[in-house]
């Protein structure tokens, strides 16, 4: 089975812009996870999404949104970025024991 | 209190050596515990996972429960070179439903 499938590995953007970030779960799953990663907060938990509906949120501003796709695919969006919001993006798929496994990551930068 | 916490170390053990990791956490609610493994630029990999007290061994990895004490530690026998990257605890508490909380992990650097 192919793994969770995140694009794109890169981004640079400008303050004030927005951003939407992709991904694919594993094949045949329908939940789909986003992490933030940072060096000072660590990783941290945004938002769940199952069968196209979010059903778990993080503590992060409404700037941070999601959806995801009949196909389970799940895009996340951030609006009026911030110096702050520079990270990994990490995706994941939960897996039948509770666990979770991460896809490569969207390293985004923003300037 | 953090919910869940770990030393940021570094941890450094030669080769050989057993590396003890360490996590606590506060929701004593929790049901389900996480380790995972992550190199420098790679994202984080599942290694184990634990759900009820006791050890659980896999391979030169084994995680030990103590939910009384709040505690999951995780230890890497016969320490390789290839072992040394940053472990993340990670808890599934009542409070947060199906996120997990992570730790900000213990950086493990081994020695030849």
């Amino acid at each position: 089975k192919a793994g969770v499938t995140q694009t794109p590995r890169y981004l640079i953007k400008t303050r004030g812009q927005q951003v939407t970030l992709s991904c694919s779960p594993i094949s045949g799953h329908r939940s789909v996870s986003w992490y933030q990663q940072t060096p000072g907060q660590g990783l941290q938990f945004l938002f769940e999404y199952f069968s196209e509906t979010q059903r778990n949120k993080g503590n992060f501003p409404g700037r941070f949104s999601g959806r995801q796709f009949s196909n389970s695919r799940s895009e996340m969006n951030v609006s009026t970025l911030e110096l702050g919001d520079s990270a990994l993006y990490l995706c994941a798929s939960r897996l039948p024991e509770g666990g979770y496994t991460f896809g490569s990551g969207t390293r985004l930068t923003v300037v | 209190q953090k919910e869940v916490e770990q030393n940021s170390g570094p941890l450094s053990v030669p080769e050989g050596a057993i590396a003890s990791l360490n996590c606590t956490y506060s929701d004593r609610g929790s049901q389900s515990f996480f380790w995972y493994r992550q190199y420098s630029g790679k994202s984080p990999e599942l290694i184990m996972s634990i759900y009820s007290n006791g050890d659980k061994e896999d391979g030169r990895f084994t995680a030990q429960l103590n939910k009384a004490s709040q505690y999951v530690s995780l230890l890497i026998r016969d320490s390789q070179p290839s072992d040394s990257a940053t472990y993340l605890c990670a808890v599934r508490t009542n409070q947060a439903g199906t996120a997990l909380i992570f730790g900000k992990g213990t950086t493990l650097s081994v020695s030849s």
